[in-house]
């Protein structure tokens, strides 16, 4: 069974560029979540998505947007890129199950805002 | 609103030694709490889950964790440190047990001595 797959695993860009993340959670996954996790910050949670639909969003500006296509892949948009934007994007599904739910995470992209 | 603190972004210890994580939680309402670990290049992986069934719980790779409520800790340990044990490892909290409440921790990242 595939894990969460992200893509690209690296990305750079420049200050007011605007990038695209993209993930795919596990096959039967509904629920797509998106962290920053930026150096010495820890895991900040931004989005959550789930059936098409944001649920949740994180202490971030409206910049940082999203959406959830009908495979339940994700994108995750960030418009004028800051340097301070330069963190890995963690990406991690989970199903729909209120009981026992588990977070699996992908590997993660990693943005550098020059 | 609840939190987790884990003190000490860097530990380094010997191979063989006894591995000590710390994590600290602040909550209003009984917390479910986590370890996550983060190899190189990987997202996370779930190494335990305390959910009220028992204060020590154990996890894979031989760690386990006790709930503390008097010291509002969830501290990890391991009694043997083994190179591949070599990551950053995150303490989260959630008020329901549900992965799309959970908050994380700055993180520690772990470093084994030959």
């Amino acid at each position: 069974e595939a894990g969460v797959t992200q893509s690209p695993t690296h990305l750079i860009k420049t200050r007011g560029q605007q990038a695209t993340l993209r993930c795919s959670p596990i096959s039967g996954h509904t629920s797509v979540y998106w962290y920053q996790q930026a150096l010495g910050l820890g895991l900040q949670f931004l989005l959550w998505y789930d059936e098409g639909e944001e649920r949740n969003r994180g202490n971030f500006p409206p910049r940082f947007s999203g959406r959830q296509f009908p495979n339940y892949s994700s994108e995750l948009n960030v418009n004028a890129l800051e340097l301070e934007d330069s963190a890995l994007y963690l990406c991690a599904s989970s199903s729909r199950q209120l009981t026992n739910e588990k977070l699996f995470f992908g590997s993660g992209t990693q943005l550098s805002v020059l | 609103a609840q939190s987790v603190t884990q003190l000490g972004s860097h530990v380094s210890v010997s191979e063989g030694a006894l591995v000590l994580l710390r994590c600290n939680y602040s909550s209003s309402v009984p917390p479910y709490l986590f370890w996550y670990v983060q190899y190189p290049n990987q997202g996370l992986q779930l190494l335990l889950k305390y959910t009220s069934a028992a204060t020590l719980v154990k996890g894979i790779n031989g760690f386990e964790a006790e709930f503390k409520k008097s010291e509002t800790s969830f501290h990890l340990t391991k009694p043997s440190a083994h190179m591949s044990d070599a990551a950053e490892y995150f303490c989260a909290v959630s008020p329901s047990g549900s992965a799309r409440q959970l908050t994380f921790g700055s993180g520690t990242q772990l470093t084994v001595l030959p």
